[in-house]
C-alpha cells in the first residue's frame, strides 16, 4: 500500500523566516502529488499540485524522484501562514488519495 | 471554484438514534466522493470511497452496517451513522472529485457529530 509521511508533527518558526515541510511518498511510479491546507476553523483547500508547478502564497513544492519527496517551501513566512498542511498523493491507476498526517505549522510574529 | 456543502454542520444525537449527513457538489458532478473522519489534531482517516449509481468501497476496519452510504446521484453523496454510540462522536469530512476535473479533490466544511 502506498505510504505518504510527513515527518514533523509540528513546525514552529518565525516571522520571516524560510520555512520547509518535508513530504515522503512510498510509490515508486509515477503519483500524483498534492499540498492541501486547512486554516483555522475552515476547510481543507488544495494549496498546490506537483502537475502545475506552480507557486501559490509564495509556497513552492518540487518532486523529487530520486528521493521520492514532495517537500513543501517558502522562503519567508508569514504569519497568516499558520496552519495544518497536509501532503496527499495518488499512485499510478488509482485515484483514491493517500494523506500525511499532516503537519501544524505555527508562524510566531 | 467548486464547491462542496456538508449538512447539517454539527448535529447532537442520542446513543442508540441514526444521524444523516449529507454532502452535496454545488455547482460540479462529482462521480467519487469520499467520506472521512478526522480527530482532535490528527490527520484524515479515510473511511469510504462512494461512487455515483455503485456500493461504496470501505476501508480496512470500518464497519459497512454502521455507516452506511449511498451515493444516489452525481451531485449527492449520504452518509448514515446507524446506532450511534459515544465513541462515533468525531468531525466527519466529505470530499469530492469533479467529474471533468483533474484529480484534486473539493473538501467540504465538515459535520461535528456529538453522541451523548
Amino acid at each position: 500500500a502506498q505510504r505518504v509521511t510527513q515527518p514533523e508533527k509540528l513546525l514552529s518558526v518565525f516571522k520571516g523566516a524560510p520555512v520547509e515541510l518535508k513530504c515522503n511518498y512510498s510509490y515508486s511510479g509515477s503519483p500524483e502529488l498534492f499540498w492541501y491546507v486547512q486554516y483555522s476553523r475552515q476547510r481543507l483547500q488544495l494549496l498546490l499540485r506537483h502537475i502545475s508547478r506552480e507557486s501559490i502564497k509564495g509556497f513552492t513544492a518540487d518532486l523529487n524522484k530520486g528521493e521520492t519527496s514532495f517537500h513543501l517551501k517558502k522562503p519567508f513566512a508569514q504569519e497568516e501562514d499558520s496552519a495544518m498542511y497536509y501532503c496527499a498523493s495518488t499512485s499510478g491507476g488509482s485515484y483514491i488519495p493517500t494523506f500525511g498526517r499532516g503537519t501544524s505549522l505555527i508562524v510566531h510574529p | 471554484g467548486a464547491v462542496v456543502s456538508q449538512h447539517p454542520s454539527w448535529v447532537i444525537c442520542k446513543s442508540g438514534t441514526s444521524v444523516k449527513i449529507e454532502c452535496r457538489s454545488l455547482d460540479f458532478q462529482a462521480t467519487t466522493m469520499f467520506w472521512y473522519r478526522q480527530f482532535p489534531k490528527q490527520s484524515l482517516m479515510l473511511m469510504a470511497t462512494s461512487n455515483e449509481g455503485s456500493k461504496a468501497t470501505y476501508e480496512q476496519g470500518v464497519e459497512k452496517d454502521k455507516f452506511l452510504i449511498n451515493h444516489a446521484s452525481l451531485t449527492l453523496s449520504t452518509l448514515t451513522v446507524t446506532s450511534a454510540h459515544p465513541e462515533d462522536s468525531s468531525f466527519y469530512i466529505c470530499s469530492a472529485r469533479d467529474r471533468g476535473g483533474p484529480l484534486e479533490q473539493y473538501f467540504g466544511p465538515g459535520t461535528r457529530l456529538t453522541v451523548t
